[in-house]
């Protein structure tokens, strides 16, 4: 079984810039969430993409963008980068939306540097 | 706005020693979860706690959710250092009857286990 896959694992963008960063979902996972985790904090939902639709948003500026494809595959793409844009990007896949056993899987980051 | 407040955010033990970790809400969560998540990797489940009141044991770990289920604690009995790692909890607001999918994350505490 292959996990959550995220890629570039590092990147430095200037301040102004535009990103994209990519995930693999794990194999028979329909959804897919993003978060954003700044140095010595929690992990700060950016939003969810179920069966190629967005599904909730949180509390971030609509530079933020995201997709979802067909094979659940998703991207998180970021406009006018800014310095607190600095921040490693987890991306979670979860089988099943609505169960409380359906737990979030994550991949291991895309550490992203703005200077 | 940060919803779950986790308590110490540091702490450094000597291996053997017991400790407890702390999440507390003002909010109310249909379940909450407890991660950890080791330098350079995402976060990786350990247990979900449902029912207000419940207990799960997990070797030495211990986690309780509050009655009112705003609130969980974390117990690590004889401590070893590769329990070292921030501990992160993480409460469930969602729809579809208490999705797990959306999740809002403490503030984390890092725990270091000295041999």
């Amino acid at each position: 079984e292959t996990g959550v896959t995220q890629s570039p694992t590092h990147l430095i963008k200037t301040r102004g810039q535009q990103v994209t960063l990519r995930c693999s979902s794990q194999s028979g996972h329909n959804t897919v969430s993003w978060y954003q985790q700044a140095l010595g904090q929690g992990p700060q939902f950016i939003f969810q993409y179920y069966r190629e639709e967005e599904n909730g948003r949180g509390n971030f500026p609509p530079r933020f963008s995201g997709l979802q494809f067909p094979n659940y595959s998703s991207e998180l793409n970021v406009n006018a980068l800014e310095l607190d844009d600095s921040a490693l990007y987890l991306c979670a896949s979860s089988p099943d939306i609505g169960s409380y056993n359906s737990p979030l899987h994550f991949g291991n980051g895309t550490r992203l540097t703005v200077t | 706005t940060q919803l779950l407040e986790q308590s110490p955010q540091f702490l450094s033990i000597q291996e053997g020693e017991n400790l407890t970790v702390y999440c507390n809400s003002s909010s109310v969560f249909s379940s909450l979860q407890w991660y950890r998540q080791e330098p350079g990797e995402g976060p990786v489940l350990l247990v979900t706690v449902v029912t207000g009141g419940e207990v799960k044991k997990l070797k030495r770990l211990t986690f309780q959710f509050g009655d009112a289920r705003k609130d969980s604690s974390l117990h690590i009995t004889a401590a070893q250092p590769g329990d070292t790692g921030l501990y992160l909890c993480a409460g469930a607001l969602g729809v579809y009857g208490g999705a797990t999918n959306k999740l809002i994350f403490g503030t984390g505490t890092l725990l270091a286990v000295q041999p």
